[in-house]
């Protein structure tokens, strides 16, 4: 079963509007950490913004917001006021093994954004 | 304030050579991770070490991939008698706790071409 569900495989916004692109995920354990990342052209992983379990409040990191919605296990990624330069593939990730030690990241299959001028 | 990295950035090999992928973690890591991405797919956990250690290597292959991150120097990811199927991104990590607090920071990758 997938852990980690983005079921947008590419998406269009505007140039200065927002954009929600999808994620959800699945696990049992009630420790867990939520990341989203941005993958340009280029290749290089850059850390968006990371949203705790136990967090009451929703993520964010500028234009960048997290809409946690803990009972339904989604954790979306808002991106504001859209840039030409946020064109990339957005990965959701899940940080997990807790119990092993290991916190190693199960990654969604991605987003594409395109933003249109 | 280097961040993580990794190199060579390009590699490309012939069918039964090895590969050799290096990453030197940030300062003050001492946590790396190898993930591996297939063309357009997401990140895929291989390895996950310490210094002299591997603690959990449940997503490599069984033959031909091998992890160290020794003492002194960077991890090294091996592959020995690399096939087409080798061919990938590999991106390495760094941490610096084993804590589920910690954002791993990602190098920019080694792109491997298997030909």
């Amino acid at each position: 079963a997938q852990k980690i569900t983005q079921t947008q495989p590419g998406m269009f916004v505007q140039e200065k509007e927002a954009v929600t692109l999808d994620c959800t995920y699945d696990t049992s354990d009630p420790s867990y950490g939520l990341f989203w990342y941005k993958q340009p052209s280029s290749g290089e992983m850059i850390f968006l913004i990371y949203q705790g379990s136990y967090d009451q409040q929703n993520a964010t990191e500028g234009r960048y917001s997290l809409n946690f919605q803990k009972a339904r296990k989604s954790a979306n990624l808002v991106i504001s006021a859209s840039q030409l330069g946020d064109s990339a593939m957005y990965f959701c990730a899940m940080r997990e093994g807790r119990d092993s030690g290991t916190y190693k990241y199960i990654f969604g299959t991605g987003t594409r954004l395109k933003v249109l001028a | 304030n280097a961040g993580v990295m990794q190199n060579p950035r390009h590699l490309v090999r012939r069918r039964g050579q090895e590969a050799r992928l290096r990453c030197s973690p940030m300062k003050g890591h001492s946590h790396v991770y190898w993930y591996r991405q297939l063309p357009e797919e997401g990140l895929k956990f291989m390895v996950y070490l310490q210094k002299e250690n591997i603690i959990d290597e449940s997503g490599m292959p069984k033959e031909r991939f091998s992890a160290e991150f020794p003492k002194e120097g960077p991890s090294i990811l091996r592959i020995q008698q690399v096939v087409r199927g080798d061919s990938a991104a590999y991106f390495c990590a760094s941490s610096a706790y084993r804590d589920g607090a910690t954002a791993q920071y990602f190098g920019p990758g080694t792109r491997l071409t298997v030909t």
